[in-house]
C-alpha cells in the first residue's frame, strides 16, 4: 500500500549546527511533498513543499532534497535553534491530490 | 489573515456518544481535509471537502462522517463512539486540495 516513513525517530543535535531529517516514500506517482513541523499541543505547521519537477527549494534556513532515483527526501536546517525543537513530518499526495499521507515523524532535540 | 480554526479545542465523551467537531478554514480556502493523529496509528487522512462535496474519504469506517457548507466550514462527526476514537483531530485547508494544506491546533478527543 501506500506509506511514508522516516529512518530516523528521534534526531539529537547540538544548537548552531545543521539538522538533516530523512524519509523515504514509497509512491512513484507522488508529484508533490510537504514538510511540516508539530510542537506539543498544537497542529502541524507548513514549512516548506516540492513538486516532483525540481530536486531543490530553499526557505528560510531550511532546505528541501528531492531524489526521485531512490524515492527520498531531507529536510535541511541551518544552524539549528532551540525553537526548532518539534516533531516533523513528511508528507505525500500519492495517487490523490486532495489527500497527503504523512510519515510516521522524526523528533527532533537541540541541545546547547 | 485568520488562520485555521478549530473548535472546541477539547471534548471528553462517554463510551456509545455521538460528537461534531467543527472547522472554519483560512478565508478563501475551498477545500477542507480532515485527519486523524493518534500515537500509534500518526496521521491518518480521513476525508476532504471541496465545494461542499467530499472528493476523497480515507479507510475509516461509516460511523466517521463529514460535511462542508456552503461558506466552506466543514464538521465532522463520529457515532457510537468507541475508546479507540481518542485521538487529535486535525482539519487543514487549502485552495484546492491537497497543495500547501494549512492545519489547524486539532481538537483534543478523549472517550472514556
Amino acid at each position: 500500500g501506500e506509506s511514508v516513513g522516516l529512518h530516523l525517530p528521534t534526531l539529537s543535535v547540538q544548537e548552531g549546527d545543521n539538522s538533516i531529517i530523512n524519509c523515504a516514500y514509497s509512491n512513484s506517482a507522488s508529484d508533490y511533498f510537504i514538510w511540516y513541523k508539530q510542537e506539543s499541543g498544537k497542529g502541524p505547521q507548513f514549512i516548506i513543499d516540492i513538486r516532483s519537477n525540481m530536486d531543490k527549494r530553499q526557505g528560510q534556513r531550511v532546505t528541501v532534497l528531492l531524489n526521485k532515483t531512490v524515492k527520498h527526501l531531507s529536510l535541511q536546517i541551518a544552524a539549528t535553534q532551540p525553537g526548532d525543537s518539534a516533531v516533523y513530518f513528511c508528507a505525500e499526495n500519492g495517487l490523490d491530490t486532495d489527500k497527503l499521507i504523512f510519515g510516521t515523524g522524526t523528533r527532533l532535540q537541540v541541545f546547547p | 489573515k485568520a488562520g485555521v480554526t478549530q473548535t472546541p479545542r477539547y471534548l471528553i465523551k462517554t463510551r456509545g456518544q455521538q460528537v461534531t467537531l467543527s472547522c472554519s478554514p483560512i478565508s478563501g480556502h475551498r477545500s477542507v481535509s480532515w485527519y486523524q493523529q493518534t500515537p500509534g496509528q500518526g496521521l491518518q487522512f480521513l476525508f476532504e471537502y471541496f465545494s461542499e462535496t467530499q472528493r476523497n474519504k480515507g479507510n475509516f469506517p461509516g460511523r466517521f462522517s463529514g460535511r462542508q457548507f456552503s461558506n466552506s466550514r466543514s464538521e465532522m462527526n463520529v457515532s457510537t463512539l468507541e475508546l479507540g476514537d481518542s485521538a487529535l483531530y486535525l482539519c487543514a485547508s487549502s485552495l484546492q486540495g491537497g497543495w500547501e494544506a494549512f492545519f489547524g491546533q486539532g481538537t483534543r478527543l478523549t472517550v472514556v
